[in-house]
């Protein structure tokens, strides 16, 4: 069956580090999303993994393990802004490519 | 420009009104989808269009019909709705919807928020 874990909710502080993870089940892969949403608004797109290792953009970064079916994000240098639901989603080329969202962590920076 | 737009940001309607959601994209996207995402949810796919054709439909009811006049273009067909449908409706566009190993994703529009009473 399809799964995808992350924790519903996590806090953190202003200026510190977080990382948020992802373990999924899915029929197939064909790379896994991170997307930020803010309450009321659309998701936008942080990251894209496919290949296993880190990939790193500003004070964000997501890291992928294929043959452990795992994933995180890593936020440094928190900010208020970054209080958001953080969305984890996998393609899965085994059921035409959809896109399958996990149910987000909800992240509440402290200041 | 990445941008997805949408119209009306909000909807309120009645159970037996007939009224429609629309979608713009000018990215050249080929792809388009329509999500429905209920509070503290993650958004369910509802329809895929692949070059103008209907080429996913998650079982959605009837009560939502699809359009998509051209590539640019996405429209949802509202009509009948029951309550349980209020909902936060996202529209996504995509270069492609079957990708092979290219990082293109899926851009979202900002979403209208419906209510139905």
């Amino acid at each position: 069956g399809q799964n995808i874990d992350q924790p519903t909710e996590m806090t953190a502080t202003e200026g510190a580090i977080v990382q948020i993870n992802c373990t999924y089940q899915t029929s197939g892969f064909n790379g896994l999303f991170w997307y930020q949403q803010h309450a009321g608004e659309a998701p936008t797109f942080l990251s894209y993994n496919v290949l296993d290792g880190l990939e790193e953009k500003g004070r964000f970064s997501s890291f992928l393990s294929r043959s452990k079916g795992y994933s995180y994000l890593l936020l440094k240098e928190l900010q208020m802004k970054d209080s958001a639901s953080y969305l984890c989603a996998v393609r899965d080329n085994h059921r035409d490519d959809k896109i399958i969202f996990g149910k987000g962590t909800r992240l509440h920076i402290l200041p | 420009d990445t941008e997805v737009t949408q119209t009306p940001k909000h909807l309120v309607m009645g159970m037996t009104n007939k009224k429609s959601l629309k979608c713009e994209q000018h990215m050249g996207h080929r792809a388009m989808y329509w999500y429905k995402q209920k509070a503290k949810k993650p958004p369910e796919l509802m329809f895929v269009y692949s070059y103008e054709k209907l080429s996913i439909n998650e079982s959605v009811p009837s009560r939502f019909s699809p359009e998509c006049p051209n590539s640019s273009l996405l429209n949802l067909h509202l009509h009948a709705l029951q309550p349980e449908d209020s909902a936060l409706y996202l529209c996504a566009s995509s270069q492609e919807h079957r990708w092979g190993t290219t990082t293109d994703t899926q851009y979202f529009g900002p979403g209208t928020r419906l209510t139905v009473l």
